[in-house]
């Protein structure tokens, strides 16, 4: 079955760029969604599609993807941005269901 | 703005059944989305229980297809889901979250409840 991999933790230094990826076969057709995500609190969505983001998420939090991967830049992180970030997306399988990625934890040193 | 809440019971027998409902609140559910449950059991990753839309199609993942049930009511606004034979590996919290989907091959989660702790043990 499809899935999408991340790595499990990534670490930035404040004020510097982050790229934090997700891999899977799936994402040649579908694009992939990222979520923030904070001890005790639901995900927000910070990205989707072809680079969009909703509003009220800064613009340092941008998408891309080429290939079978997507990622998500973070550039000039802040301390705020130390969270768990999650990718997700549509199956490839043709059933329409959802994936998700199993998470990268952010620290910003 | 549209809200999602859940609720239902926070302690769950094994082999019980846990029941969620939640509610759609300053829009419609009958909306051109589908409507899911996600769970992260603690210390965990999301995982995509399945989902519903307003006609009553539902999706649902493999590995819960035969114990998860999952309806609507558009008359309350509100969506369902039922997980039969819980296990401590159910204990987890649960989210409600709308699917949406702007233009072909681009799907989001663009709105989440808070989510609900349900724990699974006698």
């Amino acid at each position: 079955s499809s899935e999408l991999t991340q790595d499990p933790a990534v670490s930035v230094a404040l004020g510097q760029t982050v790229r934090i990826t997700c891999q899977g076969d799936n994402l040649r057709n579908y694009y992939a969604s990222w979520y923030q995500q904070k001890p005790g609190q639901a995900p927000v969505l910070v990205n989707y599609g072809e680079n969009n983001r909703p509003s009220g998420i800064p613009d340092r939090f941008s998408g891309s993807r080429s290939g079978d991967t997507a990622s998500l830049t973070i550039t000039g992180a802040q301390a705020e941005d130390e969270a768990d970030y999650y990718c997700n997306s549509r199956d490839n399988s043709g059933y329409l269901n959802w994936m998700f990625g199993g998470g990268t934890r952010l620290t910003v040193l | 703005q549209v809200q999602l809440q859940e609720s239902g019971p926070g302690l769950v027998k094994p082999s019980g059944t846990l029941s969620l409902t939640c509610a759609v609140s300053g829009g419609s559910i009958s909306s051109s989305n589908w409507w899911s449950w996600v769970r992260q059991p603690p210390g965990k990753g999301l995982e995509w229980i399945g989902e519903i839309y307003h006609s009553g199609s539902t999706n649902y993942k493999p590995s819960f297809k035969s114990r998860a049930t999952i309806t609507v009511d558009k008359s309350r606004n509100e969506f369902s889901l039922n997980l039969n034979y819980v296990t401590a590996a159910d204990t987890a919290v649960y989210y409600c979250a709308r699917g949406d989907t702007p233009m072909p091959m681009v799907w989001f989660f663009g709105l989440w409840g808070r989510g609900t702790l349900v724990t699974v043990s006698s």
